[in-house]
């Protein structure tokens, strides 16, 4: 069974606007990884964080985790139209391992 | 460097024939996955290589489904016989257990195999 759930399942905004994606857990976790898909492709790799960490920043990304609610955020901020495509949260166990990735949410940046 | 290689791209055939998927990691990675992904959904972990050893093929269909690591590098799926329900595309994924320890987490992608089945 998948343990992480993002949401909203689908998303369409205008270039330039943020976009903001969430991602709920069942389990402790060791970290939450954020992956982006681009169509036909395979996964890349976004942003770790760790279990002791509240939130991390690469770039236009910004990721917070509230392990008391078991749920992450991605905000992607100034969005550019390159930014479509499916990003999936993904979190590994105490082991650092059993990587479960969620359903995704589809985000749509139009030009 | 170059990243981690999957072939083929795509692949159609009938039911109930054979199928067989190659993947190429990075080079020094230890740790080698098999996913399936279904349209519109997540990825799903098949099976985990650390080295040559299955170290989780809890979730592998095994009246079907075959996977080897020969030396540790290079892995094959196969699928024997397929059935439509198999259709999806099949990702190849590596990471490495040595390094920093945030990046041991980290797993990079092939473009996956496209199969149809008929």
């Amino acid at each position: 069974s998948q343990q992480g759930e993002e949401d909203p399942q689908a998303l369409s905004i205008q270039e330039g606007e943020n976009a903001t994606m969430n991602c709920s857990y069942k389990t402790s976790i060791n970290n939450l990884q954020w992956y982006r898909q681009n169509s036909g492709r395979g996964l890349v790799h976004l942003i770790l964080i760790r279990s002791n960490e509240r939130e991390k920043h690469s770039g236009r990304l910004r990721v917070t985790l509230d392990t008391s609610k078991k749920s992450s955020s991605l905000l992607i901020t100034a969005s550019r139209a390159a930014d479509t495509a499916s990003y999936f949260c993904a979190t590994t166990d105490n082991y650092g391992q059993n990587f479960v990735f969620g359903p995704g949410t589809r985000l749509s940046v139009l030009p | 460097e170059a990243g981690v290689v999957q072939s083929p791209r795509y692949k159609i055939i009938e039911k109930k024939q054979p199928v067989a998927f190659w993947c190429n990691p990075i080079s020094g990675h230890n740790t080698l996955y098999w996913y399936r992904q279904n349209l519109g959904q997540g990825p799903e972990l098949l099976i985990r290589y650390e080295n040559e050893e299955a170290v989780d093929d809890s979730q592998l269909p095994k009246d079907r489904f075959s996977a080897e690591r020969l030396k540790g590098v290079d892995s094959t799926l196969k699928i024997q016989p397929a059935e439509l329900g198999d259709s999806a595309v099949y990702l190849c994924a590596s990471s490495s257990t040595s390094g920093q320890v945030r990046a041991k987490n980290i797993q990079y992608f092939g473009a996956g195999t496209r199969l149809s089945v008929l």
